[in-house]
């Protein structure tokens, strides 16, 4: 069976320092990645999403960035953290064809 | 953007009773999503109804979907405590990647 993984469940971090979120998957191949941000009280906000290795697509400008050096993994990466960086950031996947996103646990953020 | 919106913001219900939610959206649609999101965690998907679909239903979920007035409804029968949770739409235009825009949820609160 697929199985998702995100770490690290919660992170503070100051302004201006740098950020790397790493999400897997296990179980599947080639499987289309996504990232979201999820402010408080608010939907899901796609911020990338990647249909193979090293394809990467944004939806909105931002001080993020993703990398998908391997198959199954999806990186999100910030050079220097802002205090609106701060957020619940999920990362979903979907087999190549379907409609369904499986997410995984998601990582809390907070920027200070 | 958020292309749904989620109608209401906030329901609470005792256990036994029926939950109604509803979605609005704005544009075409490949096909409309149901995902659930408890406290803190990650969404799971519930269901998925397609533009050419009116009615579907698993378990104690029934959903419409109204492609001329573009909206949905989710209804839980006989909810049970276990059902409070954050309940959202997502919207799929069909592009081939499922890039879904969700909407801001309904936190239902099922009190025994």
């Amino acid at each position: 069976s697929q199985t998702i993984h995100q770490w690290p469940a919660t992170l503070v971090q100051p302004v201006g320092s740098p950020l790397s979120l790493e999400c897997t998957v296990e179980g599947t191949s080639n499987p289309n990645l996504y990232w979201y941000r999820q402010a408080a009280g608010r939907g899901l906000q796609l911020l990338f999403y990647s249909v193979g290795i090293g394809q990467i697509s944004s939806e909105v400008p931002q001080n993020l960035s993703a990398s998908r050096p391997q198959d199954r993994q999806f990186i999100l990466s910030s050079k220097k953290l802002l205090l609106s960086d701060s957020g619940f950031y999920l990362c979903a996947w979907s087999a190549g064809g379907q409609e369904t996103q499986y997410f995984g646990p998601g990582t809390r953020l907070l920027v200070l | 953007s958020q292309q749904g919106e989620e109608d209401p913001q906030a329901l609470s219900i005792q256990e036994g009773e029926n939950a109604t939610m509803n979605c609005s959206y704005k544009t075409s649609i490949n096909n409309l999503q149901w995902y659930r999101q408890n406290s803190g965690r990650g969404l799971v998907h519930l269901i998925l109804i397609r533009s050419n679909e009116r009615e579907k239903h698993s378990g104690r979920l029934r959903v419409t979907l109204d492609t001329s007035k573009k909206s949905s409804s989710l209804l839980i029968t006989a909810s049970r405590a276990a059902d409070t949770a954050s309940y959202f739409c997502a919207t799929d235009p069909g592009s081939g990647y499922s890039t879904l825009t969700f909407g801001k949820g309904t936190m239902l609160l099922v009190s025994p």
